[in-house]
């Protein structure tokens, strides 16, 4: 069992170039979300995608653009980078809103 | 403002000693409690939460937590601790139970010395 399986794992931009990070999972969860995370704040939601067909942004959602492809995929995706965005990001999911999230193992992203 | 409360950025211990590590929330209600730990270049993996019920939880890898409403706390505990334990702590907190509204503290990293 795969889990939450995040690609890709390692990414070096150039500032204003766009990306897309991609998340699957295999739990037949309905609820998805992106976190980022930086030294010493924590891990902070960037996007939340409750169930299939629906997203809704977090603490941190701009500069950032989401699809929740179907129910087991859930891209972020970067239009023009900058180095503030140079960050590891995580993706989780659960399988309603009221229970534990389970998340993927990363990627650490570069903004040069 | 909500806030959740990590107040030992770092803390060493020797291995075999017993470990405790704060954290406090400031909710209008009591939330959902939750613990993750996160090993070097790994994701975070769950080792306990908190619903209702017993307020003395039992998580994976011999780790227990302890609600205290009157202090709004859930401090994570570990009795002898073991090298492999060395990782980065998160107490995350989910005040309406919708997990889009979790909020992680800025996390404990823990050295376990030998």
């Amino acid at each position: 069992n795969a889990g939450v399986t995040q690609t890709p794992k390692f990414q070096v931009l150039k500032t204003g170039q766009s990306m897309t990070l991609q998340c699957a999972q295999d739990m037949n969860h309905n609820s998805m979300y992106w976190y980022r995370q930086d030294p010493g704040m924590g891990l902070r939601l960037i996007y939340y995608s409750a169930s299939e067909g629906t997203t809704d942004k977090g603490e941190v959602p701009n500069g950032y653009n989401v699809s929740r492809l179907n129910k087991r995929e859930f891209s972020l995706r970067l239009e023009s980078a900058a180095p503030s965005q140079t960050s590891v990001y995580f993706c989780a999911s659960s399988i309603r809103q009221n229970t534990e999230a389970f998340f993927g193992q990363g990627t650490r992203l570069t903004v040069v | 403002a909500q806030s959740v409360t990590q107040p030992d950025i770092h803390i060493t211990v020797s291995e075999g000693a017993s470990l405790e590590l704060r954290c406090n929330y400031s909710y209008g209600a009591t939330p959902y409690l939750f613990w993750y730990v996160q090993s070097p270049g790994q994701g975070l993996q769950l080792l306990l939460k908190y619903f209702s019920g017993d307020t003395l939880v039992q998580g994976i890898k011999g780790f227990e937590a302890e609600f205290k409403r009157s202090q709004s706390s859930f401090n994570l505990r570990k009795p002898s601790v073991h090298w492999s334990d060395a990782a980065e702590y998160f107490c995350a907190v989910d005040p309406t139970g919708t997990a889009s509204k979790l909020t992680f503290g800025t996390g404990t990293r823990l050295q376990v010395t030998l």
